[in-house]
């Protein structure tokens, strides 16, 4: 099975600076994919930014970028120039590859992250 | 941009009803799911759903638990009798392919248990 692990409860960071959060995961998997996914206080789940395994280049979204790595087994979020509207949980989330067509893969989250933003 | 759309917001319900979570997912996507989070913890999976059957289901679905896409659009989640620990938000999601582009949630339902 895998985990996934926060280790981070809260980190606090200071508008227009940058913060990075952690997170590790295990798995016996070659292939698959982790997601970042940020829930501010509406609660819903928003999709920050996605990595596939196989690929080397970490991905990187406008303000967001990830440090992927594999043989740490380790894929942490930065966030730069920090922005109020970031103050959100933040989960890290693992995908393992689906084999068979038609089946759909579970998502296994950490515990979450919760960032504050000072102004 | 196109949503998941889940209702209520928030139900409020006694002990041993039944209730009914309501979700309607993206109209092209073809693979739903349920997760629930028990405040302050971890989002934990419930179920998946492709092609009119469950695909997956954790030890938490379990015989209270069932899925239903009852006319193509709407997807629901039915807790038959419920519990004080199924208190929780409750989340939908779908998406279009297998999932490794990453979901499209829902903003969840919070359902208290009295």
């Amino acid at each position: 099975a895998q985990t996934v692990t926060q280790s981070q409860p809260e980190m606090s960071v200071q508008e227009a600076e940058t913060v990075t959060l952690s997170c590790t995961y295990d798995t016996s998997e070659n292939n698959y994919y982790l997601f970042w996914y940020k829930q501010p206080p509406s609660r819903q789940m928003i999709l920050v930014i996605r990595q596939e395994a196989y690929k080397q280049q970490n991905a990187t979204e406008n303000r967001f970028s990830v440090n992927f790595q594999k043989a740490a087994k380790s894929f942490s979020l930065k966030i730069s120039d920090s922005q109020l509207g970031d103050t959100a949980m933040y989960f890290c989330a693992f995908m393992k590859p689906m084999r068979l067509t038609g089946a759909n893969s579970k998502l296994t989250f950490g515990k979450g992250i919760t960032l504050s933003v000072r102004p | 941009e196109p949503e998941v759309t889940q209702t209520p917001s928030h139900q409020v319900t006694q002990m041993g009803q039944e209730v009914i979570l309501r979700c309607v997912p993206i109209s092209n996507h073809l693979y739903f799911y349920w997760y629930r989070q028990i405040l302050g913890q971890k989002v934990e999976f419930l179920v998946s759903f492709y092609n009119n059957e469950i695909s997956e289901k954790s030890e938490i679905f379990d015989d209270q638990f069932s899925v239903e896409r009852p006319d193509g659009s709407n997807f629901t989640l039915k807790i038959r009798s419920t519990k004080l620990e199924d208190s929780a938000m409750y989340f939908c999601a779908s998406s279009r392919g297998q999932g490794k582009q990453g979901y499209t949630f829902g903003s969840g339902t919070r359902l208290t248990v009295v």
